[in-house]
C-alpha cells in the first residue's frame, strides 16, 4: 500500500524559507505514469495546488505563489521536497503531499495524499 | 484560471436520503479528443486529508461506496450520495484537471438533519 509522509519544521519565521519533505513508501518514486505534487489549505479554509513534478524533471507551478516555489526529488532516498520563500503569514497552511497519475505528459487528479502537516509562519 | 463553484456551501440531509452537490466550471472540462471530463471529486472529513472519490466525473474509485455517483459533462457536474449514511458526514470538494493551474470548488459540507 502506497503511504506519503509529509515532514518539516512547523514554525517558520516570515521572510524565510519554508522547507518540507514527503517520504514515498510501499511503491518507488520513479514509477512511470505519476507525478508528484503538493497541496496546501490554510486552517479553516479551502485547498490550494502548489505544483507537481515528475522525477525525471518535469514540472508544473502555480503561479499564483509567483516565483517562490521550488520542486526537488531525490530518488536514492525515494523523497521529493518543497521549498517556499519568503514566507508570509498568509503561507500558514496544512501541507500535503500527494501523487497524480499521467498519460499524454498531462498530470491528472490526485489518487494518494499524505496525512499532512501544519506550518505556522510567526515571529 | 478556471473557477470553480460548488453549491450549496453546506448541506443538511436525513439519514437514507438522498444528497446532492452542484459544481459548475468558468470553462468546459470536456476533452474533445478523448470526450472525457476533467473533472474530480473529494471527500474529506475532519483532521483528514481528501480522499479521491470520483474521477473522469462518473469514475468511481477503487474502495469508494457505490453510493457515490457522478454525473455531469462540460461545465456542470453533480455529485450524489443516494442514501446517507452517517459516515458521510464530511466537506466534499470538486477540482479541475483539464487545465494548469489544478483548481478545486470552496468545499461543501455535509451534515446529518
Amino acid at each position: 500500500q502506497l503511504q506519503l509522509q509529509e515532514s518539516g519544521p512547523g514554525l517558520v519565521k516570515p521572510s524565510e524559507t519554508l522547507s518540507l519533505t514527503c517520504t514515498v513508501s510501499g511503491g518507488s518514486i520513479t514509477s512511470s505514469r505519476h507525478y508528484w505534487g503538493w497541496i496546501r489549505q490554510p486552517p479553516g479554509k479551502g485547498l490550494e495546488w502548489i505544483g507537481s513534478m515528475y522525477y525525471s524533471g518535469s514540472t508544473y507551478y502555480n503561479s499564483s505563489l509567483r516565483g517562490r516555489v521550488t520542486l526537488s526529488v531525490d530518488t536514492s532516498k525515494n523523497q521529493f521536497s518543497l521549498k517556499v520563500s519568503s514566507v508570509i503569514a498568509a503561507d500558514t497552511a496544512v501541507y500535503y503531499c500527494v501523487r497524480h497519475p499521467y498519460n499524454d505528459e498531462v498530470p491528472y487528479y490526485f489518487d494518494y495524499w499524505g496525512q499532512g502537516t501544519l506550518a505556522t509562519v510567526s515571529s | 484560471d478556471i473557477v470553480m463553484t460548488q453549491s450549496p456551501d453546506s448541506l443538511a440531509v436525513s439519514l437514507g436520503e438522498r444528497a446532492t452537490i452542484n459544481c459548475e466550471s468558468s470553462q468546459s472540462l470536456l476533452y474533445s479528443s478523448n470526450n472525457k471530463n476533467y473533472l474530480a471529486w473529494y471527500q474529506q472529513k475532519p483532521r483528514q486529508p481528501p480522499k479521491l472519490l470520483i474521477y473522469w466525473a462518473s469514475t468511481r474509485e477503487s474502495g469508494a461506496p457505490d453510493r457515490f455517483s457522478g454525473s455531469g459533462s462540460g461545465t456542470d457536474f453533480t455529485l450524489t450520495i443516494s442514501s446517507l449514511q452517517a459516515e458521510d458526514v464530511a466537506v466534499y470538494y470538486c477540482q479541475q484537471y483539464y487545465n494548469i493551474p489544478y483548481t478545486f470548488g470552496q468545499g461543501t459540507k455535509l451534515e446529518i438533519k
